[in-house]
């Protein structure tokens, strides 16, 4: 079975500093991978996704993943963080042997300090 | 456009009540998926269904949950005699069709309390 793990349960960022979220999968092919963001009281928001192709993928809001098979990760980045990025980061597989439903990883919190 | 909405958006029950949650996806999106957030157990599938093809109920974690869609649109998720451990918030998302390669559009989500 697939399964995504999340590192870090909390992260405290500064302000205009960079940011990375780590996201691990497991799953015996190429999985299909996600990034959402939870702001508070809000649903899951699709950041960006991942099927094939260039290993460097760009999302909404400057963030932007790269998949690495060898170790498979598919981390998510932003070179600055600006306050309204506090909020919780979900890394998410979808594959075709689980029919058409996400696994997701348990979620960073971000804090962003000023 | 109208996102996906649910209601209500919090909901306190007494242990052992029944209680139905809302969800109304975006129009013309024939997938819906339900979802639970909860503490240590992190976001989990429920139930997703597509057209009118028989739904997967895999994620179901018991009996007391079940789900239904009516008219191709709406769905109401329902849960017998809650038990404490259903404390969760419930998402509901839609896609245009059914497939991790199809975004899912996630609605504001039911917090659920049972008392």
């Amino acid at each position: 079975a697939q399964s995504v793990t999340q590192p870090d349960i909390h992260i405290t960022v500064s302000e205009g500093a960079s940011l990375e979220l780590r996201c691990n999968y497991s799953y015996g092919a190429t999985p299909y991978l996600f990034w959402y963001v939870q702001s508070p009281g809000q649903g899951l928001q699709l950041l960006l996704k991942y099927f094939s192709g260039d290993t460097l993928v760009q999302g909404i809001k400057g963030f932007e993943a790269e998949f690495k098979r060898s170790q498979s990760s598919f981390n998510l980045r932003k070179p600055s963080v600006h306050w309204s990025d506090a909020a919780e980061y979900f890394c998410a597989v979808g594959a075709e042997a689980a029919g058409n439903k996400l696994t997701f990883g348990g979620g960073t919190r971000v804090l962003v300090k000023p | 456009g109208a996102g996906v909405s649910q209601s209500p958006s919090n909901k306190v029950t007494e242990k052992g009540k029944d209680v139905e949650l809302r969800c109304d996806p975006i129009s013309g999106h024939t997938a819906l998926y339900w979802y639970r957030q909860s503490l240590g157990q992190g976001l989990e599938f429920l139930i997703y269904f597509q057209g009118n093809s028989a739904p997967d109920k895999s994620g179901l974690p018991s009996d007391r949950f079940s789900a239904e869609r009516t008219g191709g649109s709406v769905s109401t998720l329902t849960i017998q005699r809650t038990q404490q451990e259903d404390s969760a918030v419930y998402l509901c998302a839609s896609s245009q069709v059914a497939g991790y390669r199809y975004e899912q559009y996630f609605g504001p989500g039911t917090r659920l309390t049972v008392t």
